[in-house]
């Protein structure tokens, strides 16, 4: 069965301590890896979608990377403002257009 | 660009009612839509896949009498809550997608309370 699985489930990091987020999944022959940010009482908001292994993106203090089996999203000097639940979803053949979204990373940034 | 808005934000209201939740994709055209709900520190759970003209596609679990969903046009998405419940109170979250291996874009999500 097609997993995607996010560790920590939870990180706290001091402002400026830079750190990264994993998504590893199982599905086989990926359509596409999608990160998102998702603020309490808000929907998620896009950041990234990544196609194939060896492939980057970067935004800001956020820089996604994808081999295949996992992902990684790394945060550079954090703020506070990058304070957040961070998702990632995966998108396999022969599931329509169907997400598998991950649990999630609450991170925190203290000043 | 790619903005997806979601009316109404909260609502409450008393059990038995019907609610209508609409999701619009304003700036491009959605193929398909996706209905979520999500609980409390919990992840998405997907409800339902639409693809404008045609059936929604329902989850294992999810009643299609219950939830109503309708794709009229590749802009507009809705989801009624028929003869809502208590049990029924959540955070419900549309997407939408345009064609190929695009992103889904999330609109700001509907807080239901029954009361």
């Amino acid at each position: 069965e097609d997993q995607v699985t996010q560790s920590p489930e939870a990180l706290r990091l001091q402002e400026g301590e830079s750190s990264s987020l994993n998504c590893s999944y199982t599905v086989s022959g990926l359509r596409g890896l999608f990160w998102y940010r998702q603020d309490p009482g808000k929907g998620p908001e896009f950041l990234f979608t990544l196609y194939s292994a060896g492939e980057e993106k970067e935004k800001e203090r956020l820089k996604a990377t994808l081999t295949k089996k996992e992902s990684f999203l790394h945060i550079t000097a954090p703020k506070p403002e990058d304070s957040a639940t961070y998702l990632c979803a995966v998108q396999a053949p022969g599931t329509g257009n169907q997400f598998y979204f991950g649990t999630g990373t609450s991170l925190t940034v203290i000043p | 660009g790619a903005v997806v808005s979601q009316h109404p934000s909260w609502v409450i209201c008393k059990s038995g009612t019907s609610v209508k939740i609409e999701c619009r994709s304003l700036d491009f055209q959605a193929t398909t839509m996706f209905w979520y709900r999500q609980f409390p520190k919990q992840s998405l759970m997907l409800m339902a896949t639409s693809n404008e003209g045609s059936k929604a596609t329902y989850e294992q679990g999810v009643e299609k009498d219950k939830f109503l969903i309708n794709h009229a046009s590749l802009t507009l998405s809705t989801l009624t809550v028929t003869s809502a419940h208590p049990e029924d109170s959540s955070f419900y979250i549309c997407s939408a997608q345009g064609v190929g291996n695009q992103p889904q874009h999330f609109g700001d999500g509907t807080r239901l309370s029954i009361l």
